[in-house]
């Protein structure tokens, strides 16, 4: 069993539509929480960032974590033909020590269609 | 603006052959990570890197090594190169204690 757990899709959704993206782990030691957008030929690049339990919102993008379920969320509101892309969620147990690692979902690609 | 830059975007090798992928950032990091990322999969660190001339394994180093001699530039080796490292190769760097990882663009390599 992986560690990280997530639905690759692909997710296809109309233009406006909210998108639902969640991703489960095992490892009861992740308290960093991190979301990674890949667009096609391209590295993937930092869009949200938690610690611990809880809900952030920066804009159109709202993230959650259940730490209790070992569950996270990543919801993308109005979306946009410019948010089709793979979504990558990533975390960590520790992040202050310089060799600390991610551990990475296998990432959901998602289109939006105009 | 940061950037991380990695020596080709695709690369095709034989079977056996020495593989050298470069990468080099300009913000002054002090760490640098090396992943492979496959359909499904997700990101899999291969090697990391906290210091220049420091390296340290992570969960897949088997058939790779890493150098680090100056601290822009972490490059990464296959030995002997074989058809199950096909495979997009990615490099990131970040600031030390810091959490965010700054990725280059890849390398897509075919080992034929």
């Amino acid at each position: 069993q992986k560690e990280v757990e997530q639905d690759p899709g692909p997710l296809s959704v109309p233009e406006g539509a909210i998108v639902s993206l969640n991703c489960t782990y095992s490892n009861s030691a992740f308290q960093y929480f991190m979301w990674y957008r890949q667009y096609s030929r391209k590295g993937p690049e930092l869009l949200m960032y938690t610690y611990s339990s809880g809900n952030k919102e920066d804009g159109r993008f709202t993230a959650q974590v259940d730490k209790s379920s070992k569950y996270i969320s990543l919801f993308i509101r109005d979306s946009q033909p410019s948010d089709s892309a793979t979504y990558l969620c990533a975390m960590s147990a520790w992040i202050k020590a310089a060799g600390n690692k991610l551990t990475f979902g296998g990432g959901t690609r998602v289109l939006v269609k105009p | 603006d940061v950037k991380v830059t990695q020596s080709s975007r695709y690369l095709v090798k034989r079977t056996g052959e020495k593989v050298f992928l470069e990468c080099v950032q300009d913000m002054d990091h002090e760490n640098m990570f090396w992943y492979r990322q496959d359909p499904g999969l997700g990101l899999r660190l291969i090697y990391f890197s906290y210091d220049v001339k420091m390296k340290e394994k992570g969960d897949i180093p088997e058939g790779y090594s890493v150098s680090r001699e100056k601290k822009e530039r972490f490059s990464l080796i296959l030995e002997s190169a074989s058809t199950n490292q096909t495979s997009m190769y990615l490099c990131a760097s970040k600031v030390e204690g810091n959490y965010e990882q700054f990725f280059g663009p890849g390398t897509r390599l075919t080992v034929l």
